[in-house]
């Protein structure tokens, strides 16, 4: 059973241009959330996907947008990279319920930016 | 809001030794909480939870106990190895309809042989 998977592993970018980070989660999961790590810090939530709706939202900016289709899977979009976007972005998925589940994490996508 | 306390780091300890990583926590409501590793390099893997209040999370020898009265959920385990050595993190997730990881600036651990 595959759990989360994220694409690619490695990325770098520079000021002002766009990134699209992918995520596809364990089988059996509808839920899908992504959270920045900066480095030597704990992740921060960014927004989390369920029906193809946001459901809540961290607080980010509307460079951060984000997708998810009808298989569950889900795009993280980062429009007009800034320097401090470079960091970790863990995507995590949680099976159907009502809201208490465990989340469960992807290796991350390392994005640096120039 | 929500927020998590963690033991500053780095912890490093002697194999065999006993580790406890301290965890506070502040929220609304009655929320889960949990501890989550991360190896170097890796993302974060699941290591215990625990749901309600006194319950006890268990895993790879590593406990941790629900306390509402302290609002804490302290990392404990009688004898680290090398391979224990990571960085710890400690999370809530507060339910209703708050969805979302809250999570402690996590715990650097060096085990020495």
């Amino acid at each position: 059973d595959a759990g989360v998977t994220q694409s690619p592993t490695h990325l770098i970018k520079t000021r002002g241009q766009q990134v699209t980070l992918r995520c596809s989660p364990k089988s059996g999961h509808d839920t899908v959330s992504w959270y920045q790590q900066a480095l030597g810090q704990g992740p921060q939530f960014i927004f989390q996907y369920y029906e193809e709706e946001e459901r809540q939202r961290g607080n980010f900016p509307d460079r951060f947008s984000g997708h998810q289709f009808p298989n569950y899977s889900s795009e993280l979009n980062v429009n007009a990279l800034l320097l401090g976007d470079s960091a970790l972005y863990l995507c995590a998925s949680s099976p159907p319920g009502g809201g208490k589940e465990t989340q469960y994490f992807g290796p991350g996508t390392r994005l640096l930016v120039l | 809001g929500d927020s998590v306390t963690q033991m500053e780091g780095p912890v490093t300890l002697s194999e065999e030794a006993f580790l406890t990583i301290n965890c506070t926590y502040t929220a609304t409501g009655y929320p889960s909480l949990f501890w989550y590793v991360q190896y170097p390099g890796e993302g974060l893997q699941l290591l215990l939870k625990a749901t309600k209040a006194d319950d006890k999370g268990s895993n790879k020898g590593f406990e941790a106990t629900y306390r509402k009265e302290t609002t804490s959920f302290h990392l404990e385990k009688g004898s680290v190895q090398v391979s224990d050595s990571a960085v710890y993190f400690c999370a809530l997730k507060s339910g209703g309809s708050n969805y979302k990881l809250t999570f402690g600036k996590g715990t650097l651990l060096t085990v020495n042989p």
